[in-house]
């Protein structure tokens, strides 16, 4: 099984500013992982898969990277609608999800 | 537009069985696999098990080994997860996920459903 590990737990950033979320796996999941946004009361919305290919309607703010092991999601100048709960996921074997890093003003 | 539409909530006792049901169109139906993953009040997201609704076989987590068996319904295209032997543990939000992929292989989810929450009360 690998686990999944994100930091940090919580973010505090202002609008406008740059975000960075990091994602480390317990072995090597190549380039299969994904991110997601989830909102209170609502379905996670894949944002990246393979790393750095963003999903599909998804602002070019939202930067995927890493491979391997460390893995880094930025979103570059947050807007507010960009305040929820982000959670990596690897997919190289059994889906396996982070713990999650919430976003915050 | 891909759709995923879950059954509404449920409150259920100790000891018994719930059963979540998702609808989805012929196409997703029979090009998709579909997971299941819940989320527990506060909590992170714990895959539980994936379908080929189009040939009906499962796999799940080892974890549910026992308690989780999904079935699906060809005339309607939904997919059902039903778990037994419900512990207040299990009170969560259940969400059908599909994946672009018609094999059982580990993959990431690209459309969810609305959640179905779940209580376990003793």
């Amino acid at each position: 099984e690998t686990v999944m590990t994100q930091s940090p737990a919580t973010l505090s950033v202002s609008p406008g500013e740059r975000a960075t979320l990091s994602c480390r796996a317990s072995q090597s999941v190549n380039d299969k992982l994904a991110w997601y946004q989830q909102k209170p009361g609502q379905a996670p919305r894949l944002l990246i898969y393979g790393a750095s290919t963003r999903a599909t309607g998804i602002p070019a703010r939202f930067r995927g990277s890493g491979s391997g092991t460390e893995f880094t999601l930025t979103i570059s100048s947050l807007q507010s609608e960009d305040f929820a709960v982000y959670y990596c996921q690897q997919y190289n074997d059994w889906p396996f999800f982070g713990g999650g890093t919430k976003v915050e003003i | 537009q891909v759709q995923l539409v879950q059954s509404g909530a449920e409150v259920k006792k100790a000891g018994s069985s719930v059963k979540v049901s998702c609808k989805t169109s012929e196409d997703i139906f029979s090009t998709s696999t579909i997971s299941w993953v819940r989320q527990a009040p506060g909590q992170g997201l714990e895959w539980m098990g994936v379908i080929i609704p189009a040939v009906g076989a499962a796999t799940h987590a080892p974890k549910f080994d026992g308690r989780v068996t999904m079935t699906t319904d060809e005339s309607s295209f939904t997919i059902y997860m039903e778990l037994s032997y419900l512990r207040s543990e299990d009170t969560a939000v259940y969400f059908c996920a599909r994946a672009d992929t018609s094999m059982a292989v580990p993959y990431y989810f690209d459309y969810w459903g609305q959640g179905t929450l779940v209580t376990v009360s003793s």
